[in-house]
């Protein structure tokens, strides 16, 4: 069974400029969430998607955004980028919303400029 | 909200050595994962232990809630076992998902 995928691996944005990094779960998995990690703050929630929905949202501005399609695939955006926005983003896939072992893709790189 | 603590911050190991990783946290879960992150950036999933005790090979786990911790083992450490391992855990009425520990960076020489 494939893992979770992440495109781009790595990715080089300029400031203001906007950001869309694209996660596919395991199969059958249908609960995908997103964390930031950086070496000054560590691994972060982002948002969690069940069944399209978002369920939960962590402590981040409005700048950043998602989405889940109905294969359980997600997308994340990030506009107007700041130098700060530069970190590991890691998208992590389980069978159900709770209680279930998360497991991660390879996450993307992104770097801004 | 919950705090994460995992000790030692850093951890220098020869081959062959054994070693136990630490993760307490300040309130009751209903969800703890160990994870190793390898040195290309790949999070792993290692264990869900939200109480009591699982072993897989060399690596095992044991989770008290009651008491707040949980404790990882590495027997018989090999250098692929270098990287960091994080310790996660989810709050019982689940107002955010899984929040990390700040992890023990393990470095195991031949």
């Amino acid at each position: 069974k494939a893992g979770v995928t992440q495109t781009p691996r790595y990715l080089i944005k300029t400031r203001g400029q906007q950001v869309t990094l694209s996660c596919s779960p395991i199969s059958g998995h249908r609960s995908v969430s997103w964390y930031q990690q950086t070496p000054g703050q560590g691994l972060q929630f982002l948002f969690e998607y069940f069944s399209e929905t978002q369920r939960n949202k962590g402590n981040f501005p409005g700048r950043f955004s998602g989405r889940q399609f109905s294969n359980s695939r997600s997308e994340m955006n990030v506009s107007t980028l700041e130098l700060g926005d530069s970190a590991l983003y890691l998208c992590a896939s389980s069978l159900q919303d709770d209680n279930s072992p998360l497991h991660f893709g390879n996450g993307t790189r992104l770097t801004v400029t | 909200g919950i705090q994460v603590e995992q000790s030692p911050p850093d951890l220098i190991l020869q081959e062959g050595a054994n070693s136990t990783l630490r993760c307490n946290f300040s309130d009751s879960v209903n969800n703890l994962q160990w994870f190793h992150q390898n040195p290309w950036g790949q999070l792993i999933n290692l264990f869900y232990i939200p109480s009591g005790t699982k072993q897989n090979g060399r690596l095992s786990a044991t989770t008290v809630a009651t008491e707040r911790y949980s404790l990882l083992y590495i027997s018989s450490s090999q250098t692929t076992d270098s990287g960091v391992y994080f310790c996660a855990v989810e709050r019982s009425y689940n107002t955010d998902k899984l929040i990390f520990g700040t992890g023990t960076r393990l470095q195991v020489f031949p």
